[in-house]
């Protein structure tokens, strides 16, 4: 398997434009994170999904923010409008599903898409 | 919010040195896994340690961990300039069937040839 495959890798864009980050998650897996990180906040959860559905969204810091995951091999992060204080590494990660209780949650994460808006 | 804590926050050490970080959480746990992540690329996962295990083993890797205190060490043994990343403590949220994790916010390691 090819992993968590995100794109693009690198973004740069200005205020105001519609960013889509998008995601593939590893086929099989069932929970799909979309994560953000920030020298000054770490790493935040924006949302996660199970079985193609947004169980989570509390994370997600503005209605700007909207993530969709219209199939079990795709999932979306939109930003519109993007504002400069968006600007982060982006990364999606899956993890198969594991039971509930003590389950364990372990994540495979992509590599990340890095986000700049000027 | 961030649920874990790691200590210290820079860690340099000389190449085969052993390496120890620590992670203090607030809430109980069900799970406590620690993640690499290296310059520029996305977080690898490394060990996990259930809230009934005290002690796990993974090849140059020890972990431990002591609920009651709340906390869990990560112990690098024989380091190499390769384990220069960052290193993550995650949780989740005991009794819970909610599949988040929570992230600390790492300790960097620089290992020195």
């Amino acid at each position: 398997d090819a992993g968590v495959i995100q794109s693009p890798r690198h973004e740069v864009t200005e205020m105001g434009q519609e960013v889509t980050l998008r995601c593939k998650p590893i086929s099989g897996h069932d929970y799909l994170f979309w994560y953000r990180q920030t020298m000054m906040r770490g790493l935040e959860l924006l949302i996660y999904f199970n079985n193609n559905v947004p169980i989570d969204d509390s994370g997600m810091p503005e209605d700007r923010f909207s993530a969709k995951m219209p199939n079990a091999s795709f999932s979306t992060l939109k930003i519109q409008p993007s504002e400069p204080r968006d600007s982060a590494v982006y990364f999606c990660a899956s993890s198969p599903w594991t039971g509930g209780g003590s389950g364990a949650n372990v994540l495979t994460f992509g590599a990340g898409s890095r986000l700049t808006v000027l | 919010s961030q649920q874990g804590e790691e200590d210290p926050q820079a860690l340099s050490i000389q190449e085969g040195e052993n390496a120890t970080m620590n992670c203090s959480y607030k809430t109980s746990i069900n799970n406590l896994q620690w993640y690499r992540q290296n310059s520029g690329r996305g977080l690898v996962h490394l060990i996990l340690i259930r809230s009934n295990e005290r002690e796990k083993h993974s090849g140059r890797l020890r972990v431990t961990l002591d609920t009651s205190k709340k906390s869990s060490s990560l112990l690098i043994t024989a380091s190499r300039a390769a384990d220069t990343a960052s290193y993550f403590c995650a949780t989740d949220a005991q009794g819970s069937n909610d599949y988040k994790l929570s992230f600390g916010a790492g300790t960097t390691v620089t290992v020195r040839a």
